[in-house]
């Protein structure tokens, strides 16, 4: 079965500093793959998302992750963290026969940054 | 323009009633999903319609749950019986296609089974 998971539940890092969340994940053919933040009281919100392709993928916020087949990877990062970005973040993998599209989320990172 | 809206966004019922939740999906989106997300966890998958009908209900726990689209726009998911293991904060999701489509999130119900 196809599974995701982020083995840090919870992640402080200073202001300024660079950041990388980890992402492993279960699935048969080549998957789609995504990050979404979720801040408290606000709906998910996709970061960034990688389908085929260049393996290192650009989002918003200045995030970026790096798809890595050898080892079931799709980590996320940004080179300076902002105060703004302490949130949960999701990765997901779409998942379902016949492409519908669903998505099988991690159990999410919570991330706290220090001023 | 508008994004995917949740109604209510609190709802407290107690153990055995009948609840109904909500989702006014973006419109023009043919795809609309609905996940639960437990404390402290991830979304879980749910059910997934295109157009009206339900093509994937594989995520519902049981037959306490049921979810409708009838015109191909607005759902209601719909919990009978329920029990307090049922509370969590249900996300309804909508796009425009299906695989690899972004998914659009609204704000969620958070519903308390008392």
């Amino acid at each position: 079965a196809q599974s995701v998971t982020q083995p840090d539940i919870h992640i402080t890092v200073s202001e300024g500093a660079s950041l990388e969340l980890r992402c492993n994940y279960s699935y048969g053919a080549t998957p789609y793959l995504f990050w979404y933040v979720q801040s408290p009281g606000q709906g998910l919100q996709l970061l960034l998302k990688y389908f085929s392709g260049d393996t290192l993928v650009q989002g918003i916020k200045g995030f970026e992750a790096e798809f890595k087949r050898s080892q079931s990877s799709f980590n996320l990062r940004k080179p300076s963290v902002h105060w703004s970005d302490a949130a949960e973040y999701f990765c997901a993998v779409a998942s379902g026969s016949g492409n519908t599209g669903k998505l099988i989320f991690g159990q999410g990172t919570t991330l706290q940054v220090k001023p | 323009g508008a994004g995917v809206s949740q109604t209510p966004s609190n709802k407290v019922t107690e153990k055995g009633k009948y609840v109904e939740l909500r989702c006014d999906p973006i419109s023009g989106h043919t795809a609309l999903y609905w996940y639960r997300q437990s404390l402290g966890q991830g979304p879980e998958f749910l059910i997934y319609f295109q157009g009206t009908g339900a093509a994937d209900d594989s995520g519902l726990p049981n037959d306490r749950f049921f979810a409708v689209r009838p015109e191909g726009s607005v759902s209601t998911l719909k919990i009978q019986r329920t029990e307090r293991g049922d509370s969590a904060v249900y996300l309804c999701a909508s796009s425009l296609g299906t695989s690899g489509a972004e998914q659009y999130f609204g704000p969620g119900t958070r519903l308390t089974v008392t």
